[in-house]
């Protein structure tokens, strides 16, 4: 079945430091790839997505390029700032319907000042 | 639009009694998702809803788990009886699920500690 792993966090990062966090998925389709984030005490929310290969994603500083050949979308920010902090999840939709949603584990992010 | 609303946002109960959670989500959304959240498991995807109608509750960990949508504009999760190891965040979530875009909105999450 559909799949997406993430890299193990925490990670932990000075305020202004260059942030990449990997993700890749297996599908058995053409997923829609999306980066969703949790700030503490709330729900996810949609950060970023892409819908095809090569389309690059971007928000608030984030971006992420669905790459088909890697089978891949990893979440980067140049600059991370405290309010950053936060866990990011990676996800996939493979089906026209959106039911096959397949999130990863999610990766914590800690900025220090 | 006032997003996806869950309530309560915190319930705490003893073990044994009946607990329902109770999701509103934003009106014009066709799908309804309810996961849960913990430290050990992470999310966990336990039913979702389409056209107000149950199509994949293979992630319902067991009996005491029920879930319905009685209208397109609200659903329950009801736990009976409850158990400590149902302590979690539930969240609920909606989407207008179109070809190509299948973006899930969340609401808040309820916060149940069993005891």
């Amino acid at each position: 079945g559909d799949s997406v792993t993430q890299m193990e966090g925490p990670v932990t990062l000075s305020e202004e430091a260059f942030l990449t966090i990997n993700c890749t998925y297996t599908a058995t389709g053409y997923p829609s790839l999306f980066w969703y984030v949790q700030y503490p005490g709330e729900g996810l929310q949609l950060l970023l997505k892409a819908t095809k290969a090569d389309d690059k994603g971007s928000n608030k500083g984030f971006e992420a390029t669905y790459r088909k050949e890697t089978t891949s979308f990893h979440l980067e920010k140049g600059s991370v700032q405290v309010s950053d902090s936060a866990v990011y999840f990676c996800a996939l939709s493979d089906d026209n319907y959106g039911q096959n949603f397949v999130f990863g584990p999610g990766t914590r992010l800690s900025v220090l000042p | 639009d006032a997003g996806v609303i869950q309530s309560p946002r915190h319930e705490v109960t003893e073990m044994g009694q009946e607990v329902t959670l109770r999701c509103k989500p934003i009106s014009g959304h066709n799908s309804l998702f309810w996961y849960r959240q913990t430290m050990m498991r992470g999310l966990e995807l336990l039913i979702y809803f389409n056209n107000n109608v149950p199509i994949d509750d293979s992630g319902m960990p067991e009996d005491r788990f029920s879930a319905k949508m009685p209208n397109a504009s609200f659903s329950t999760l009801k736990i009976q009886p409850s158990e400590p190891r149902d302590s979690a965040v539930y969240f609920c979530a909606s989407s207008l699920v179109t070809s190509g875009d299948n973006e899930q909105f969340f609401g808040p999450g309820t916060r149940l500690t069993v005891l």
